[in-house]
């Protein structure tokens, strides 16, 4: 258990479906982040909020949203995704952003998304 | 932007062998190090990291890994692996304030 909980575990949607997943950290951590991780391929980082505002987004596209209504929850709205979206979805914390020190991030386990 | 090359992304050995993963990046700045494991059904967890100082780092579990800034490598080692090793590894480069991770290696343990 690392402090950092993700639900739901599992999703399967259609293409034409709106979900939401969500992460919450108990670690009173200040950025959050998204992560795709696809087999085969490097963890790919989608978005980093710090401070509750997004500093980071690394061309992700807009069918994906994100969201960070306060520092210990972070959201990712899908909406009409692509079969080649389905991976699983990491959601990361640390003290602070990786630009201002050296920050260990702590993971959690990850929602496993299917898009039919 | 840097990126993390990871080698041999299979790999298959007895208990009591002796592990390296290879683990090379191309950024020429200043770096931080790290290597992440993920076990079978858990979250990506911190094995090892090096910050700055003595090159050769030592982490959890009997693993170690090596800082060598001429060869822009930081290999994990581990002399004697156990059938509890079995797992994914993911090394990890931070520099120019972005993380980049490597594509993994799944090692598979066989008692």
């Amino acid at each position: 258990e690392t402090g950092v909980t993700q639900t739901p575990r599992h999703l399967v949607m259609g293409m034409t479906n709106k979900k939401s997943l969500k992460c919450e950290q108990h670690l009173g951590h200040n950025a959050m982040y998204w992560y795709k991780q696809s087999a085969k391929k490097p963890l790919e980082l989608m978005f980093v909020y710090s401070l509750e505002e997004r500093v980071e987004n690394n061309s992700v596209p807009s069918r994906f949203s994100p969201e960070c209504p306060n520092s210990s929850h972070l959201f990712l709205h899908l909406h009409t995704l692509q079969p080649e979206d389905s991976a699983l979805y990491l959601c990361a914390s640390s003290q602070d952003r990786l630009a201002v020190t050296y920050n260990e991030q702590f993971f959690g386990p990850g929602t496993r998304l299917t898009v039919l | 932007a840097q990126s993390v090359s990871q080698h041999n992304h299979h790999v298959i050995l007895s208990e009591a062998a002796s592990l390296e993963l290879g683990c090379n990046y191309s950024y020429g700045g200043t770096v931080n190090l790290f290597w992440y494991v993920q076990y079978p059904g858990q979250h990506l967890q911190l094995l090892l990291k090096y910050f700055s100082g003595d090159p050769l780092v030592k982490g959890i579990k009997g693993f170690e890994a090596e800082f060598i800034k001429s060869k822009f490598s930081f290999n994990l080692r581990k002399p004697s692996v156990q059938w509890s090793d079995t797992a994914e590894y993911f090394c990890a480069v931070k520099g120019n304030n972005r993380l980049a991770f490597g594509k993994g290696n799944q090692v598979v343990v066989i008692p």
